[in-house]
């Protein structure tokens, strides 16, 4: 059964200070691992997509790379505005399923 | 250019009625699917379609729950009766091919 654990369950840092969250999977066959953002009341906003190990993408202070076990979410000098829910998700090659993570909810005080 | 389009955003129902959610997908889009989140099991899907043909229904909770998608540009998610243990965060959802999914703003149930 496929499977998605991400930690922690909730980061708070201090704006500037830089971390990762940990998305480790299980899955047979890998097609895709997705990163979405969740603001409160929203619904999850797209941010990447990864589709082998090795790869990495960026977009401003957001950077996501993959292993064949997990993918990190690093996010470097935060800001206030990336406080949200951070989502990550698989799919696998047999299938168009998304299995989602329980997410990691980051709080970036000013 | 719009997105994905949920109607309502909030639906207030009492314990037996029924309560139909709509959506509305990303023009041009051939995938269409449907969750449910709650803090305790956080986002499950419910079902999708491909081509406005159900492929896979496997996380419908039970016989109450039903979903249609009579033409590419809507879909209806239907529960009848509703029950109390329904009340969540609908999202509809829909992807080009099956590859990254777009969401809607979600329909918040409460089942009184």
């Amino acid at each position: 059964e496929d499977q998605v654990t991400q930690s922690p369950e909730a980061l708070r840092l201090q704006e500037g200070e830089s971390s990762s969250l940990n998305c480790s999977y299980t899955v047979s066959g890998l097609r895709g691992l997705f990163w979405y953002r969740q603001d409160p009341g929203k619904g999850p906003e797209f941010l990447f997509t990864l589709y082998s190990a090795g790869e990495e993408k960026e977009k401003e202070r957001l950077k996501a790379t993959l292993t064949k076990k997990e993918s990190f979410l690093h996010i470097t000098a935060p800001k206030p505005e990336d406080s949200a829910t951070y989502l990550c998700a698989v799919r696998k090659s047999s299938g168009d399923k998304l299995t989602f993570g329980t997410g990691t909810r980051l709080a970036v005080r000013p | 250019d719009a997105g994905v389009i949920q109607s309502p955003r909030h639906e207030v129902t009492e314990m037996g009625q029924e309560v139909t959610l709509r959506c509305k997908p990303i023009s041009g889009h051939d995938y269409l699917f449907w969750y449910r989140q709650t803090m305790m099991r956080g986002l499950e899907l419910l079902i999708y379609f491909n081509n406005n043909v159900p492929i896979d229904d496997s996380g419908m909770p039970e016989d109450r729950f039903s979903a249609k998608m009579p033409n590419a540009s809507f879909s209806t998610l239907k529960i009848q009766p509703s029950e109390p243990r329904d009340s969540a965060v609908y999202f509809c959802a829909s992807s080009n091919t099956g590859g990254e999914q777009f969401f809607g703003p979600g329909t918040r149930l409460t089942v009184l």
